[in-house]
């Protein structure tokens, strides 16, 4: 199946800096990165459609300027959390859609990157 | 609204037969994903329906009815490894994924 690389897997930061998480799809073309945040035990949840050479769509109560996307290329999204506080701690996972795969049209998952903000 | 329900938990003993139900009520339907989700890891990609039947990929097995906005997924010959959450996800009239809270699968030796 197609492949979804993130980074950094795991990362630790102090209250007040900002945080940039990459998201890339290594043997596929994507269109579109979809942002996920999970808290434990908790389904997943939407933050933001990125589409390739276009603004993100933010969900209902995702604040964009503190979850800034870009999404410069086929390939490659990514998600910076700026001026990340402890409530940001959180498992965050993207995912991206097959541009080729059809009337499938499945979303393929990076392994998640796990920030805690101290 | 939009809603998908699937137990919270389930356990089951190894080398047996579990089925996870799901059923949703969306503003549309464009399809039924079925993911799995080992802890502290993002989901994998399990099984898609959007025809009503049964969809048989190896120890794996999925049905979809429309009509009922109902899915399960089968699990066969249970292996200890199969321990995780399965997510039930469904794609709406807008193309969005509409995500189950997911059912935490138990395996017993």
């Amino acid at each position: 199946g197609a492949v979804v690389s993130q980074h950094p897997s795991r990362v630790i930061c102090k209250s007040g800096t900002s945080v940039k998480i990459e998201c890339r799809s290594l043997d596929f073309q994507a269109t579109t990165m979809f942002w996920y945040r999970q808290f434990p035990k908790q389904s997943l949840m939407l933050m933001a459609t990125s589409n390739e050479g276009s603004k993100a769509t933010y969900e209902q109560g995702v604040e964009k300027d503190k979850f800034l996307i870009n999404h410069a290329s086929l390939t490659l999204s990514t998600l910076t959390v700026t001026s990340a506080h402890p409530e940001d701690s959180s498992f965050y996972i993207c995912s991206a859609r097959d541009l080729l795969a059809g009337e499938t049209d499945t979303q393929y998952f990076g392994p998640g990157t796990r920030l805690t903000v101290l | 609204g939009q809603n998908i329900d699937q137990p919270t938990e389930m356990t089951a003993t190894e080398g047996a037969i579990v089925q996870i139900n799901c059923t949703y009520q969306t503003s549309g339907f464009n399809g039924l994903f079925w993911y799995q989700q080992h802890a502290g890891e993002a989901p994998t990609f399990l099984s898609y329906n959007v025809l009503d039947g049964l969809e048989e990929k190896g120890r794996f097995s999925s049905f979809l009815s429309r009509s009922k906005g109902y899915s399960y997924l089968l699990l066969k010959e249970l292996q200890m490894k199969d321990s995780a959450s399965y997510l039930c996800a469904v794609r709406d009239s807008n193309y969005q994924l509409i995500w189950g809270a997911g059912t935490k699968l138990i395996i017993k030796p």
